[in-house]
C-alpha cells in the first residue's frame, strides 16, 4: 500500500523521558512534515523538510529535534518530555511540484505525557 | 494578526440536503487553499485545492469556491449522506513554490442526520 506511516500509533512516558516517532513514506514525495494536533484539535505546522534539508522550524521548543535520513523518512525525537507536549502528531508528505494532489498524511501519534 | 475561521462548532445538516461550510481568512494573501476530511482517529484526507487565480472547483458531489476579494472559501457537499460526517478542514498555502507547509483553520464538525 502507497501511503505515510508512522509508527508508533500510541506512546504513553513519564515526564522528563526522550522519546521517537518514526514517519516513512514510500509515495515518492520530496517533502514531509511534523504537524502537531492539541486538545482543541487545531491542527500546526512544526516542521518541514525538502530532500532532507529543514525548510520550516516553526517556534517549537529545541527539545524537538526532526531528523531526516533519506527523502523517504523523517523522524521526530522529544527530548526532557513535559506534560503541555501531550497531543497527536501527524507526519506528511507532498510533492512539491503536483500540488494538484495534496498532502498526505499519517494516522497519527498520541503522545500522552504522564 | 492572521487568522483562519470556519463556521461554527457543528453543522447539522439533514440527508440529501446541501451542506455549506465556510473559511474565512484575514491578514494572508494565500497561492492557493485546500480542503480536507478529518475522520475521528485519523489523518486528514485531501479533498479539492483551489488556487487563487481559480473560482471555482468540482469534484463528484463536492465543490468548493475560492474569492479572494472576499477573502472567502466555501465547500458544498451536494446530496448530502451520513457518511459525509466528518471534520472537514481548511487549509492555505502562502506560497505557490518550495516546500511550504498548510496554515489549517480548527474545522467544522458535519453531522449529516438520516
Amino acid at each position: 500500500d502507497t501511503a505515510v506511516s508512522q509508527t508508533p500509533k500510541y506512546l504513553v512516558t513519564q515526564m522528563g523521558n526522550d522519546k521517537s516517532i518514526k514517519c516513512e513514506q514510500n509515495l515518492g514525495h520530496d517533502t514531509m512534515y511534523w504537524y502537531k494536533q492539541d486538545s482543541k484539535k487545531f491542527l500546526k505546522i512544526m516542521f518541514s523538510y525538502n530532500n532532507k534539508e529543514l525548510i520550516i522550524n516553526e517556534t517549537v521548543p529545541n527539545r524537538f529535534s526532526p531528523k531526516s535520513p533519506d527523502k523517504a523518512h523523517l523522524n521526530l525525537h522529544i527530548n526532557s518530555l513535559e506534560l503541555g507536549d501531550s497531543a497527536v502528531y501527524f507526519c506528511a508528505s507532498s510533492h512539491t511540484r503536483e500540488r494538484r494532489y495534496g498532502y498526505t498524511f499519517g494516522s497519527g501519534t498520541r503522545l500522552t505525557v504522564v | 494578526s492572521q487568522k483562519i475561521e470556519q463556521n461554527s462548532e457543528a453543522l447539522n445538516i439533514q440527508e440529501g440536503k446541501t451542506a455549506t461550510l465556510t473559511c474565512n481568512y484575514t491578514n494572508y494573501s494565500p497561492a492557493y487553499l485546500q480542503w480536507y476530511r478529518q475522520d475521528p482517529g485519523r489523518g486528514p484526507v485531501f479533498l479539492l485545492l483551489i488556487r487563487e487565480n481559480e473560482k471555482e472547483k468540482r469534484k463528484e458531489r463536492l465543490k468548493v469556491t475560492f474569492d479572494t476579494t472576499l477573502k472567502q472559501s466555501l465547500f458544498h457537499i451536494t446530496a448530502s449522506q451520513p457518511a459525509d460526517s466528518a471534520t472537514y478542514l481548511c487549509a492555505l498555502a502562502l506560497s505557490g513554490g518550495g516546500a511550504d507547509g498548510l496554515t489549517f483553520g480548527k474545522g467544522t464538525h458535519l453531522i449529516i442526520q438520516p
